[in-house]
Protein backbone atom coordinates (compact mmCIF):
# COMPACT_ATOMS: atom_id res chain seq x y z
CA UNK A 1 0.00 0.00 0.00
CA UNK A 2 1.37 3.65 -1.15
CA UNK A 3 -0.27 5.60 1.71
CA UNK A 4 0.27 9.27 1.41
CA UNK A 5 2.45 10.27 -1.61
CA UNK A 6 4.37 13.40 -1.79
CA UNK A 7 6.16 15.25 -4.67
CA UNK A 8 8.82 15.93 -4.94
CA UNK A 9 10.92 14.79 -2.10
CA UNK A 10 13.58 17.62 -2.25
CA UNK A 11 12.68 21.12 -4.40
CA UNK A 12 15.40 24.50 -4.36
CA UNK A 13 13.46 27.93 -5.81
CA UNK A 14 14.56 30.83 -5.94
CA UNK A 15 12.85 34.18 -4.79
CA UNK A 16 9.37 34.42 -6.75
CA UNK A 17 9.33 31.51 -8.33
CA UNK A 18 6.07 29.54 -7.91
CA UNK A 19 5.90 25.78 -7.28
CA UNK A 20 3.00 23.23 -6.75
CA UNK A 21 3.70 20.50 -3.83
CA UNK A 22 1.17 17.49 -5.03
CA UNK A 23 -0.22 14.52 -2.26
CA UNK A 24 -2.40 11.79 -3.14
CA UNK A 25 -3.63 9.17 -0.95
CA UNK A 26 -4.81 6.19 -1.71
CA UNK A 27 -7.07 5.09 1.15
CA UNK A 28 -10.46 6.23 0.50
CA UNK A 29 -9.90 9.05 3.47
CA UNK A 30 -12.02 12.52 3.75
CA UNK A 31 -9.76 14.40 5.75
CA UNK A 32 -6.42 15.85 4.21
CA UNK A 33 -4.15 18.35 5.80
CA UNK A 34 -0.87 19.92 4.52
CA UNK A 35 1.91 21.11 7.18
CA UNK A 36 4.70 22.95 7.57
CA UNK A 37 7.78 21.73 10.03
CA UNK A 38 10.50 24.28 11.45
CA UNK A 39 13.41 23.89 14.20
CA UNK A 40 11.42 24.51 17.55
CA UNK A 41 7.93 25.29 16.06
CA UNK A 42 6.50 21.91 15.52
CA UNK A 43 4.05 21.31 12.72
CA UNK A 44 1.64 23.75 12.21
CA UNK A 45 -1.09 23.64 9.80
CA UNK A 46 -1.25 25.63 6.54
CA UNK A 47 -4.73 24.54 4.98
CA UNK A 48 -7.06 21.87 5.91
CA UNK A 49 -9.40 19.81 4.07
CA UNK A 50 -12.13 18.13 6.09
CA UNK A 51 -13.93 16.53 2.69
CA UNK A 52 -13.97 16.48 -0.73
CA UNK A 53 -14.78 19.80 -2.07
CA UNK A 54 -14.24 21.82 1.43
CA UNK A 55 -10.92 23.88 2.19
CA UNK A 56 -10.27 26.03 5.30
CA UNK A 57 -7.38 27.72 6.58
CA UNK A 58 -5.25 26.72 9.19
CA UNK A 59 -2.65 28.73 11.34
CA UNK A 60 -0.26 29.83 8.84
CA UNK A 61 -1.93 30.17 5.22
CA UNK A 62 -0.35 33.49 4.07
CA UNK A 63 1.48 32.61 0.92
CA UNK A 64 -0.26 29.63 0.16
CA UNK A 65 -2.75 28.06 -1.77
CA UNK A 66 -4.43 24.82 -1.98
CA UNK A 67 -6.74 22.84 -4.14
CA UNK A 68 -8.86 19.32 -3.35
CA UNK A 69 -8.83 18.00 -6.82
CA UNK A 70 -10.75 14.73 -6.26
CA UNK A 71 -11.02 12.99 -2.81
CA UNK A 72 -7.44 11.11 -3.53
CA UNK A 73 -5.75 14.89 -4.17
CA UNK A 74 -4.62 17.92 -2.10
CA UNK A 75 -2.07 20.36 -3.98
CA UNK A 76 -0.25 23.09 -2.35
CA UNK A 77 0.74 26.13 -4.48
CA UNK A 78 3.30 28.54 -3.28
CA UNK A 79 3.19 31.07 -5.99
CA UNK A 80 5.61 33.41 -5.00
CA UNK A 81 8.04 31.82 -2.92
CA UNK A 82 10.14 33.98 -0.24
CA UNK A 83 13.02 32.43 2.39
CA UNK A 84 10.32 32.31 4.94
CA UNK A 85 9.04 29.60 2.92
CA UNK A 86 12.26 27.39 3.79
CA UNK A 87 10.60 24.40 5.48
CA UNK A 88 9.65 20.61 5.68
CA UNK A 89 5.93 20.51 4.45
CA UNK A 90 4.05 17.30 5.22
CA UNK A 91 0.96 15.64 3.75
CA UNK A 92 -1.27 14.34 5.80
CA UNK A 93 -4.83 12.22 5.46
CA UNK A 94 -7.87 10.84 7.92
CA UNK A 95 -10.46 9.25 8.16
CA UNK A 96 -13.77 11.25 8.51
CA UNK A 97 -14.32 11.54 12.47
CA UNK A 98 -12.44 13.15 15.78
CA UNK A 99 -11.13 9.72 16.55
CA UNK A 100 -9.18 8.66 13.79
CA UNK A 101 -5.35 8.58 13.11
CA UNK A 102 -3.89 10.62 10.94
CA UNK A 103 -0.95 9.07 7.91
CA UNK A 104 1.66 11.55 6.44
CA UNK A 105 3.66 11.32 3.85
CA UNK A 106 7.36 11.61 3.83
CA UNK A 107 7.81 14.92 3.32
CA UNK A 108 9.18 17.76 1.06
CA UNK A 109 12.03 19.54 1.72
CA UNK A 110 11.97 22.77 0.13
CA UNK A 111 14.76 25.49 0.69
CA UNK A 112 14.13 29.07 -1.05
CA UNK A 113 17.17 31.07 -1.66
CA UNK B 1 -8.28 27.76 19.87
CA UNK B 2 -6.99 24.29 20.41
CA UNK B 3 -3.58 24.07 21.67
CA UNK B 4 -0.52 21.59 22.78
CA UNK B 5 2.03 21.94 25.36
CA UNK B 6 4.60 19.65 25.59
CA UNK B 7 8.04 19.85 27.19
CA UNK B 8 11.18 21.26 25.25
CA UNK B 9 14.00 18.73 24.60
CA UNK B 10 16.22 17.97 24.02
CA UNK B 11 15.63 14.98 26.16
CA UNK B 12 18.75 12.72 26.74
CA UNK B 13 18.85 9.09 28.58
CA UNK B 14 20.85 6.28 29.27
CA UNK B 15 19.35 2.76 27.72
CA UNK B 16 17.19 1.29 30.42
CA UNK B 17 16.29 4.78 31.88
CA UNK B 18 12.81 5.97 32.98
CA UNK B 19 11.28 8.10 30.11
CA UNK B 20 8.49 11.03 30.67
CA UNK B 21 7.74 13.56 28.14
CA UNK B 22 5.53 15.71 29.55
CA UNK B 23 1.85 17.30 27.15
CA UNK B 24 -1.12 19.50 28.52
CA UNK B 25 -3.46 20.82 25.97
CA UNK B 26 -6.34 23.29 25.98
CA UNK B 27 -9.83 22.31 23.71
CA UNK B 28 -13.57 22.80 23.91
CA UNK B 29 -15.49 19.88 24.47
CA UNK B 30 -13.76 16.33 24.53
CA UNK B 31 -10.88 16.04 22.43
CA UNK B 32 -9.40 13.23 21.05
CA UNK B 33 -5.22 12.70 21.98
CA UNK B 34 -2.31 11.44 20.47
CA UNK B 35 1.26 10.66 20.41
CA UNK B 36 3.54 10.63 17.21
CA UNK B 37 6.98 9.65 16.54
CA UNK B 38 9.21 10.80 13.67
CA UNK B 39 12.42 9.08 13.12
CA UNK B 40 15.31 10.59 11.36
CA UNK B 41 14.46 11.39 7.85
CA UNK B 42 10.65 10.03 7.48
CA UNK B 43 7.39 11.48 8.09
CA UNK B 44 5.26 11.41 11.23
CA UNK B 45 3.51 8.11 12.74
CA UNK B 46 1.36 7.08 15.33
CA UNK B 47 2.50 5.81 18.47
CA UNK B 48 -1.04 5.63 20.47
CA UNK B 49 -3.95 7.44 21.10
CA UNK B 50 -6.44 7.73 23.55
CA UNK B 51 -10.06 9.09 22.92
CA UNK B 52 -12.26 9.84 26.39
CA UNK B 53 -11.11 10.41 29.37
CA UNK B 54 -9.53 7.70 31.77
CA UNK B 55 -8.33 5.80 28.62
CA UNK B 56 -4.71 4.65 28.55
CA UNK B 57 -3.02 4.67 25.22
CA UNK B 58 -0.35 2.08 24.65
CA UNK B 59 2.32 0.36 21.98
CA UNK B 60 6.02 -0.65 21.68
CA UNK B 61 6.23 -0.30 25.57
CA UNK B 62 5.45 3.25 25.44
CA UNK B 63 1.95 4.27 28.20
CA UNK B 64 -0.09 7.60 28.13
CA UNK B 65 -2.95 8.17 30.07
CA UNK B 66 -6.31 10.97 28.97
CA UNK B 67 -6.30 12.99 32.58
CA UNK B 68 -9.67 15.11 31.66
CA UNK B 69 -9.05 16.59 35.57
CA UNK B 70 -5.58 18.38 34.74
CA UNK B 71 -5.86 18.06 30.28
CA UNK B 72 -2.56 16.46 30.31
CA UNK B 73 -1.69 13.30 28.43
CA UNK B 74 1.74 12.51 29.51
CA UNK B 75 4.19 9.77 27.53
CA UNK B 76 5.96 7.01 29.52
CA UNK B 77 8.47 4.22 29.26
CA UNK B 78 9.75 1.97 32.00
CA UNK B 79 13.13 1.28 30.32
CA UNK B 80 13.96 2.93 26.66
CA UNK B 81 16.36 1.51 23.99
CA UNK B 82 18.68 3.91 21.87
CA UNK B 83 16.38 2.62 18.86
CA UNK B 84 13.77 4.78 20.50
CA UNK B 85 16.07 7.91 19.85
CA UNK B 86 13.22 10.16 17.96
CA UNK B 87 11.39 13.29 18.04
CA UNK B 88 7.68 12.41 19.88
CA UNK B 89 4.85 14.85 18.97
CA UNK B 90 1.36 15.14 21.00
CA UNK B 91 -1.31 15.97 19.48
CA UNK B 92 -5.01 16.40 19.83
CA UNK B 93 -8.37 16.12 17.53
CA UNK B 94 -10.83 18.96 18.37
CA UNK B 95 -14.16 20.18 16.47
CA UNK B 96 -14.29 20.07 12.85
CA UNK B 97 -11.38 17.51 13.21
CA UNK B 98 -8.61 19.29 12.57
CA UNK B 99 -4.94 18.13 14.27
CA UNK B 100 -3.24 20.43 16.46
CA UNK B 101 0.46 19.49 17.18
CA UNK B 102 2.30 20.45 20.07
CA UNK B 103 6.08 21.33 19.67
CA UNK B 104 7.89 18.07 19.95
CA UNK B 105 10.21 16.57 22.19
CA UNK B 106 13.43 14.97 21.12
CA UNK B 107 14.90 11.99 22.56
CA UNK B 108 18.34 10.61 22.30
CA UNK B 109 19.12 7.51 24.28
CA UNK B 110 22.76 6.39 24.34
CA UNK B 111 24.10 3.32 25.75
Amino acid sequence: NAGVTQTPKFQVLKTGQSMTLQCAQDMNHNSMYWYRQDPGMGLRLIYYSASEGTTDKGEVPNGYNVSRLNKREFSLRLESAAPSQTSVYFCASSPLGQKAEAFFGQGTRLTVV
Amino acid sequence: GDSVTQMEGPVTLSEEAFLTINCTYTATGYPSLFWYVQYPGEGLQLLLKATKADDKGSNKGFEATYRKETTSFHLEKGSVQVSDSAVYFCALTGGGNKLTFGTGTQLKVEL
